[in-house]
C-alpha cells in the first residue's frame, strides 16, 4: 500500500537553530500538508499547499515556517529560529484530490528543541 | 466551546467486546468525517470516511454521522487486543480548505 516517507524520525536541535522535516508523499497526490501534534495535545493543521503555492495555512504557521515542494517528490517544512515550544511530532500528509477520501500521514519527526 | 469534542478516556473493555467511540462538534459546516487510529508515536492511520449522515460499516468498524445533533460515533465489533490505540475523530469543512479538526483522540485498551 502506498504511504507517506518522512524523514528524519527523530531530530534533536538546538533552540535558535533551523531545521528542515522531509517527506515524500504518495506520487498522485496533488494536495500536501502539515499537521503537529505537541505531546498530550490534538493534531493541528498547520498548512495546505497545491499546485506549487500554499492554499491555506493556520494561526500557528506564521513566518518563522516555510514549506517547498524542491522537486517533483519531495515535501519540505523549514523551520527557523526554532523556540523550545516548537518541540511536537510533525506530521507529513497527503491526499489525492482535496481531501476526498481521506489524507494519508505519514509516520511522523519527532522534533526535539533543546 | 471547542470545534470538536472527544472524551480522551482511557476506555478498557475485555476482547471481543464491542467499543463505542463518539465525538461532538459544533460547526455546523464540517460536512467530512474520518475517524483515524493511532498508535503510540505513530501517525494517525485512516480508518474510516464518510459525508453523509447515517451509517457506513467496514468490517468491524461502522462509523455513524448525526449531522442533526452534531455528533459522530464510531463501533468496533468483536474487539481485539491489537485495536488497542488512540482514536481519533477529524473532520472538515464542506465549503471551504482542507484543513482537517481533530478532536483530542480516545485511548482505548482492549484485554
Amino acid at each position: 500500500e502506498p504511504e507517506v516517507t518522512q524523514t528524519p524520525s527523530h531530530q534533536v536541535t538546538q533552540m535558535g537553530q533551523e531545521v528542515i522535516l522531509r517527506c515524500v508523499p504518495i506520487s498522485n497526490h496533488l494536495y500536501f500538508y502539515w499537521y503537529r501534534q505537541i505531546l498530550g495535545q490534538k493534531v493541528e493543521f498547520l498548512v495546505s499547499f497545491y499546485n506549487n503555492e500554499i492554499s491555506e495555512k493556520s494561526e500557528i504557521f506564521d513566518d518563522q515556517f516555510s514549506v517547498e515542494r524542491p522537486d517533483g517528490s519531495n515535501f519540505t517544512l523549514k523551520i527557523r529560529s526554532t523556540k523550545l515550544e516548537d518541540s511536537a511530532m510533525y506530521f507529513c500528509a497527503s491526499s489525492e484530490r482535496g481531501g476526498v477520501g481521506g489524507y494519508t500521514f505519514g509516520s511522523g519527526t519527532r522534533l526535539t528543541v533543546v | 466551546q471547542k470545534e470538536v469534542e472527544q472524551d480522551p478516556g482511557p476506555l478498557s473493555v475485555p476482547e471481543g467486546a464491542i467499543v463505542s467511540l463518539n465525538c461532538t462538534y459544533s460547526n455546523s459546516a464540517f460536512q467530512y468525517f474520518m475517524w483515524y487510529r493511532q498508535y503510540s508515536r505513530k501517525g494517525p492511520e485512516l480508518l474510516m470516511y464518510t459525508y453523509s449522515s447515517g451509517n457506513k460499516e467496514d468490517g468491524r468498524f461502522t462509523a455513524q454521522v448525526d449531522k442533526s445533533s452534531k455528533y459522530i460515533s464510531l463501533f468496533i465489533r468483536d474487539s481485539q487486543p491489537s485495536d488497542s490505540a488512540t482514536y481519533l475523530c477529524a473532520m472538515r469543512n464542506g465549503n471551504s480548505g482542507y484543513a482537517l479538526n481533530f478532536g483530542k483522540g480516545t485511548s482505548l485498551l482492549v484485554t
